[in-house]
């Protein structure tokens, strides 16, 4: 299996709703991370997440909020977001989270999910 | 900091005709490299990547991209364009302890029948 999978593909929610994005992959990548992405713009690092844990927030709203319950899962849970918040949300994973310029370095990599697009309404 | 820069913010080629989309990167040693490809509402794809070794790179769906130090650039090539090629196309490079991909701002490729 070489594929991030994202649910959902489409979601639509309300300014006061609580909805949960959600990714898995099984390829055992210890990285995972969320991007964000709006029109026409390339995508932006929100979280990283290495071996389950967060080591990197980029400065991302409270009302975003990452969960990695295992090394195959990472799920975003949203709430109160706002209708500026709406976009395409990536999930990608990684071998691993320092490049080494070794023999491993041949197969690093990040792959991508097909994202989640969210309508804040 | 690593950056990449695409000067390109929109090409439009005829199918069958050869493309070269531009990518210049900003770091002091040689970078990882990475070109990605995005069709409308989907996901990125990985097309290639460059670590070290042959400067010349081949990827996927007859892409390749050729590493030029002399000019700090990255070019990703294909010979002859298909219709199915119009997508948006990122040149991107791992910041930091790579934990960050960093993306360039991306190229519109549009194909003319």
């Amino acid at each position: 299996d070489t594929e991030v999978t994202q649910t959902p593909k489409h979601l639509v929610m309300g300014m006061t709703n609580k909805k949960s994005l959600k990714c898995e992959q099984h390829m055992g990548h210890r990285a995972m991370y969320w991007y964000k992405q709006k029109a026409k713009k390339p995508p932006e690092l929100m979280f990283v997440y290495s071996y389950e844990k967060l080591s990197i927030n980029e400065s991302v709203p409270s009302r975003f909020s990452p969960e990695c319950p295992n090394s195959s899962l990472l799920n975003l849970h949203l709430h109160a977001l706002q209708p500026e918040d709406s976009a395409l949300y990536l999930c990608a994973s990684s071998q691993a989270i320092v490049l080494n310029r070794d023999s491993r370095a041949s197969n690093y990599g990040y792959t991508f999910g097909s994202g989640t697009r969210l309508t804040v309404v | 900091a690593q950056s990449v820069t695409q000067p390109d913010i929109h090409i439009t080629v005829s199918e069958g005709a050869s493309l070269e989309l531009r990518c210049n990167y900003s770091y002091g040693a040689t970078p990882y490299l990475f070109w990605y490809v995005q069709s409308p509402g989907q996901g990125l794809q990985l097309l290639l990547k460059y670590f070290s070794g042959d400067t010349l790179v081949q990827g996927i769906k007859g892409f390749e991209a050729e590493f030029k130090r002399s000019q700090s650039s990255f070019n990703l090539r294909k010979p002859s364009v298909h219709w199915s090629d119009a997508a948006e196309y990122f040149c991107a490079v791992p910041t930091g302890t790579a934990s960050k991909l960093t993306f360039g701002t991306g190229t519109r490729l549009q194909v003319t029948l």
